[in-house]
């Protein structure tokens, strides 16, 4: 049961132009949202999050937009950089009853390249 | 200050041997995550631990998976019998405090013949 979803494999930008990430879940209890950003060989790395109280938070070029309607998130990245180029994972978390911690659902990720 | 440290980085194994993946959390953490990244897939969470304790083990398989964080050393993830879906990259992260940020390790690769 994938509780959050990253359809898009994967996502070709010039450089700067905007990049669009795009994130769905499905359970309604997530309350707390991140990105992280991954290269080959490394670890995550923990880019920008959102709680489910607001719409939108920004971060220098990035920003993440909330719709919970929807249940769907997005990252921007404006202007891209070539350097960007790596694989983002959306993730989710329920901070329900304040006995949340660590434990995050990921999404599957999505490759994004940026050409010079 | 030296980030989350797992080793090995690369481990090879083949079916029914054991596999042991160490991790040092992050100075000052006392709050240690273990995830499990198949192929084409993202992380799923397996285990976490505080020292001494297992605090949310839901993640784990029933069988032949075991973690534990010692007062003293790193966090070990045991793997025994393994088996070729055992093959994967397990990403250690720890945290400051209950509800703090995920700092990742690089990862360790196993692959079973």
């Amino acid at each position: 049961d994938q509780q959050v979803k990253q359809n898009s494999p994967s996502l070709s930008v010039q450089e700067g132009r905007i990049s669009i990430l795009n994130c769905d879940y499905t359970n309604s209890m997530f309350d707390y949202f991140l990105w992280y950003k991954k290269y080959p060989a490394e670890g995550p790395t923990f880019l920008i999050s959102i709680s489910s109280i607001k719409d939108k938070n920004e971060d220098g070029r990035f920003t993440v937009f909330l719709n919970k309607s929807a249940k769907h998130l997005s990252l921007h990245i404006v202007p891209s950089q070539p350097g960007d180029s790596a694989v983002y994972f959306c993730a989710a978390v329920s901070n329900a009853g304040g006995t949340s911690y660590g434990k995050l659902t990921f999404g599957q990720g999505t490759i994004l390249t940026v050409h010079p | 200050n030296a980030g989350v440290m797992q080793n090995p980085r690369h481990l090879v194994r083949r079916r029914g041997q054991e596999a042991r993946l160490r991790c040092s959390p992050m100075k000052g953490h006392s709050h240690v995550y273990w995830y499990r990244q198949l192929p084409e897939e993202g992380l799923k969470f397996m285990v976490y631990l505080q020292k001494e304790n297992i605090i949310d083990e839901s993640g784990m398989p029933k069988e032949r998976f075991s973690a534990e964080f010692p007062k003293e050393g790193p966090s070990i993830l045991r793997i025994q019998q393994v088996v070729r879906g055992d093959s994967a990259a397990y990403f250690c992260a720890s945290s400051p405090a209950l509800l703090g940020e995920l700092f990742f390790g690089e990862g360790s690769r196993l692959t079973v013949l």
